[in-house]
């Protein structure tokens, strides 16, 4: 049962363009989301965060947006650099609007930002 | 403080072998998380520690898996008899009550089981 998913494996942007990821869910206790990066070798780093109780949120040229009532969310990168290549994670907890405890993550969607 | 550290960072073992890994959080983490990751799909959640508090294990953790935590410092995860089908990255994290700000994850321990 896989529920949190990520239905693009993959996405090809141009440098200086938007990267939009895609996220969607299905277990409407999950309360906190989260975005990761990994890069090949390394483990996944934390990138940012949304609570339920918003529908945005903004750390520079990341923009995490959520739609409770779609179960979706996504990431926008704005505006892309090839230093943005990695894989892209999202994960979501239940854990009372912390991100303590469990998360459970998506396949991941790899991104390729060309020069 | 480097960060998470995970030893030995790649192991490869025969079917039926037990492997044990090793994992150090930053030292003022209390909470400790251990992760499996197949090829394609994203992490999957084995178990986490609060201090020396196993809290809760997933029911991919079958009784060949433990994990232990002595005195909330370092964690070790064992595999018993293992199988081709425990082959993955495992992944430990850690983080701390005062933030917010996700897990730090270790750069992993890649098994491969022949």
């Amino acid at each position: 049962d896989q529920q949190v998913k990520q239905n693009s494996p993959s996405l090809s942007v141009q440098e200086g363009r938007i990267s939009i990821l895609n996220c969607d869910y299905t277990n409407s206790m999950f309360d906190y989301f989260l975005w990761y990066k990994k890069y090949p070798a390394e483990g996944p780093t934390f990138l940012i965060s949304i609570s339920s109780i918003k529908d945005k949120n903004e750390d520079g040229r990341f923009t995490v947006f959520l739609n409770k009532s779609a179960k979706h969310l996504s990431l926008h990168i704005v505006p892309s650099q090839p230093g943005d290549s990695a894989v892209y994670f999202c994960a979501a907890s239940a854990n009372g609007g912390t991100s303590y405890g469990k998360l459970t993550f998506g396949q991941g969607t790899i991104l390729t930002v060309h020069p | 403080d480097t960060g998470v550290s995970q030893n030995p960072r790649h192991k490869i073992t025969k079917r039926g072998q037990n492997v044990t890994f090793r994992c150090d959080p930053i030292s003022e983490h209390n909470r400790l998380y251990w992760y499996r990751q197949t090829l394609g799909q994203g992490p999957e959640f084995l178990t986490y520690f609060q201090n020396e508090a196993q809290l809760e294990k997933s029911r991919l953790l079958s009784d060949r898996f433990s994990a232990e935590r002595p005195k909330g410092s370092f964690s070790t995860l064992e595999i018993q008899r293992t199988e081709q089908g425990d082959s993955a990255m495992y992944l430990c994290a850690s983080s701390s009550e005062q933030d917010n700000y996700g897990y730090t994850f270790g750069s992993g321990t890649r098994l491969t089981v022949v």
